[in-house]
């Protein structure tokens, strides 16, 4: 059982581009999570999703930054127009319940640098 | 900010020591839980211990918790340089989904 894939594992891209991050979810499991992690910093969380519905977005940024779980393939986290501040590490995480108190499994991360 | 707090930031022990890391939090929780990230990888879970629990082992990992204090703390026994790593404490809330993260304590044992 594969563990949380995550790609690509680096990622760079120029000011102005698109970023998308893609991340598929243990097997079993229809719950994923995705969070941002600034260096020397912890995580924080961004979305919260369940196939094909949004259940939470409060930490995710206004504009810009959007995220879909679909039916079927990966999660895809989808950064318009980067800016240097976009650079970080991307983790997605997924678990089999939305109970809060279940485990969530993380994937390895997207290391995202804007040039 | 609900966001955790783990201390110390940094910790240099010796191989066969313990290892204690504290974490401490701002408001009323759900479970508090502990991961490990070694340098450059993902994150790997721990413990988690809920609210009404006041201590949970794994291993050679014990972990308490004190919610009248609001903190948390993680005892690594019998270290080992496998061990190296930045360890966080995520408190889980119980409005919302999200886990609010610690900067963590990097932790390095030494042969």
């Amino acid at each position: 059982n594969a563990g949380v894939m995550q790609n690509p594992r680096h990622l760079v891209r120029r000011r102005g581009q698109e970023a998308r991050l893609r991340c598929s979810p243990m097997k079993g499991h229809s719950h994923v999570y995705w969070y941002r992690q600034l260096p020397e910093e912890g995580l924080k969380f961004m979305v919260y999703l369940q196939k094909e519905n949004i259940i939470d977005e409060s930490g995710m940024p206004k504009e810009r930054f959007s995220a879909e779980f679909p039916k079927e393939g990966p999660s895809i986290l989808r950064i318009q127009q980067v800016v240097r501040g976009d650079s970080a590490a991307y983790f997605c995480a997924s678990s089999q319940l939305g109970d809060k108190n279940t485990e969530a499994f993380f994937g390895q991360g997207t290391r995202l640098t804007v040039v | 900010s609900q966001q955790g707090e783990e201390d110390p930031q940094a910790l240099s022990i010796q191989e066969g020591e313990n290892a204690t890391m504290n974490c401490s939090y701002k408001t009323s929780i759900n479970n508090l839980q502990w991961y490990r990230q070694n340098s450059g990888r993902g994150l790997v879970h721990l413990i988690l211990i809920r609210s009404n629990e006041r201590e949970k082992h794994s291993g050679r990992l014990r972990v308490t918790l004190d919610t009248s204090k609001k903190s948390s703390s993680l005892l690594i026994t019998a270290s080992r340089a496998a061990d190296t790593a930045s360890y966080f404490c995520a408190t889980g809330m119980d409005s919302g989904y999200a886990l609010n993260f610690g900067k963590g304590t990097s932790l390095l044992v030494t042969p």
